[in-house]
């Protein structure tokens, strides 16, 4: 049973590019975190999803900013006209049913760098 | 909104000896969850031990334990026997039973040096 898969394990944008970043949850599982880890800080709540549906983004900046969980297929967070500023670790944690008692698996996360 | 403080910002040990991270934590709800993650130098987030809010019992798993402390909002991690595989980023983490929204609340972490 394969773990939450997260792809690329580093990026490297040009300011103004765009960031896909990609997670697969682990099998079963369909809620979906994305968490940003800046350095030397703890991980920062960014959005939770559910398949095909967005519940709660209060965690991401209003703009350039996106996630979705599509049907079939991972969950995509996108940076569009990345700036330095979003030069950090992007993690994505997976949980059968997003409730507090049960445990969110993580991935080995996105480190992304803009230059 | 829930916060979570982790004092500490490095601590050191030597192998097999006993050290004890720190974590207070605010929050207005009674019903919630605490962990504390270990994160190597791969940048796993590995889950290392975790706390219901409305046992009073302290989890125990293996050689780590917690002190949790509801009134005082205080729940630190106690390693002991350290071991060379225990060095990494501590972080303290909170959610509430609802889960979901918010998600996990995460401490800045402590860095646990282990000396040989």
């Amino acid at each position: 049973n394969a773990g939450v898969m997260q792809n690329p394990r580093h990026l490297v944008r040009r300011r103004g590019q765009e960031a896909r970043l990609r997670c697969s949850p682990m099998k079963g599982h369909s809620h979906v975190y994305w968490y940003r880890q800046l350095p030397e800080e703890g991980l920062k709540f960014m959005v939770y999803l559910q398949k095909e549906n967005i519940i709660d983004e209060s965690g991401m900046p209003k703009e350039r900013f996106s996630a979705e969980f599509p049907k079939e297929g991972p969950s995509i967070l996108r940076i569009q006209q990345v700036v330095r500023g979003d030069s950090a670790a992007y993690f994505c944690a997976s949980s059968a049913n997003g409730q507090g008692n049960t445990e969110a698996f993580f991935g080995q996360g996105t480190r992304l760098t803009v230059v | 909104a829930q916060t979570v403080t982790q004092s500490q910002p490095e601590m050191s040990v030597q192998e097999a000896e006993t050290v004890t991270l720190s974590c207070t934590y605010d929050t207005s709800e009674s019903d919630y969850y605490l962990f504390w993650y270990k994160q190597p130098p791969s940048r796993q987030m590995i889950l290392v031990i975790r706390q219901e809010a409305y046992k009073q019992q302290n989890a125990t798993e293996n050689r780590f334990s917690v002190n949790f402390q509801k009134a005082a909002k205080s729940f630190s991690l106690k390693i002991s026997d350290s071991q060379l595989g225990d060095a990494a980023m501590y972080f303290c983490a909170y959610i509430n039973w609802r889960g979901g929204a918010d998600g996990l609340t995460f401490g800045k972490g402590t860095h646990l040096i282990i000396q040989p």
